[in-house]
């Protein structure tokens, strides 16, 4: 069955650096998503993208993050200058029909900021 | 805001007991409500689901049923294995059906 592949699985940076996650959705699959979830909370909404612009986005995506659909398989998630808060699980997902569920959700890149 | 709350964990239960994780959800209308399940070094699959009141969500032997009268969701199975061990999400579409809004996530641990 196809996979939603993230990479790397983990990352570690330090304060102030800029981080890029990688995600290669589905290929048939045209909604893509990133999620995260803080050690211990919720798994939370960061950012929708269709059609190559994104379609929405939550309070969590201020002007420090920013995605990218590169090339016809990537899609990437970019932190400009990473906070010791942004070290979280970020989840990738993609959609075949647009808004519905089910997503289908990568295993995940853990980043830690030190 | 749309908001999901489940049981804390960690649950910890003996292989063939009675399992059930509690869901209840705070939204504007009838959303559609999932459970998700994360196993050990992997990403969220989807569970089961439900899309409107009374539906019955069921897979692998876990039943959900939406109770809008409650607005519960919760999870159950009649006899769980060791292989159940993960972690479970409950989780609801947003009112623009545009994003998925989890709950906090529920650890479940079977020994044998």
């Amino acid at each position: 069955e196809p996979e939603v592949t993230q990479t790397p699985s983990h990352q570690v940076t330090q304060m102030g650096q800029e981080v890029i996650l990688r995600c290669v959705p589905i290929s048939n699959h045209l909604y893509f998503y990133w999620y995260r979830q803080i050690l211990g909370q919720k798994v939370e909404f960061l950012v929708s993208f269709y059609n190559n612009e994104i379609s929405e986005k939550s309070e969590i995506f201020d002007d420090q993050f920013s995605v990218e659909r590169p090339d016809g398989s990537n899609f990437t998630l970019k932190i400009r200058s990473t906070k010791l808060e942004d070290s979280a699980m970020y989840f990738c997902a993609s959609s075949e029909s647009g808004t519905r569920p089910p997503l289908h959700f990568g295993n995940g890149t853990r980043l830690t900021v030190t | 805001g749309d908001s999901v709350t489940q049981m804390e964990g960690p649950v910890t239960l003996s292989e063939e007991a009675f399992l059930t994780i509690n869901c209840t959800y705070t939204a504007t209308g009838y959303p559609s409500l999932f459970w998700y399940v994360q196993y050990p070094g992997e990403g969220l699959q989807l569970l089961l689901k439900a899309t409107k009141a009374d539906d019955k969500g069921s897979n692998k032997g876990f039943e959900a049923t939406y109770r809008k009268e409650t607005t519960s969701f919760h999870l159950e199975k009649g006899s769980v294995q060791v292989s159940d061990s993960a972690v479970y999400f409950c989780a609801l579409i947003n009112q623009a059906g545009t994003a998925l809004i989890f709950g906090k996530g529920t650890t479940l641990s079977v020994s044998s």
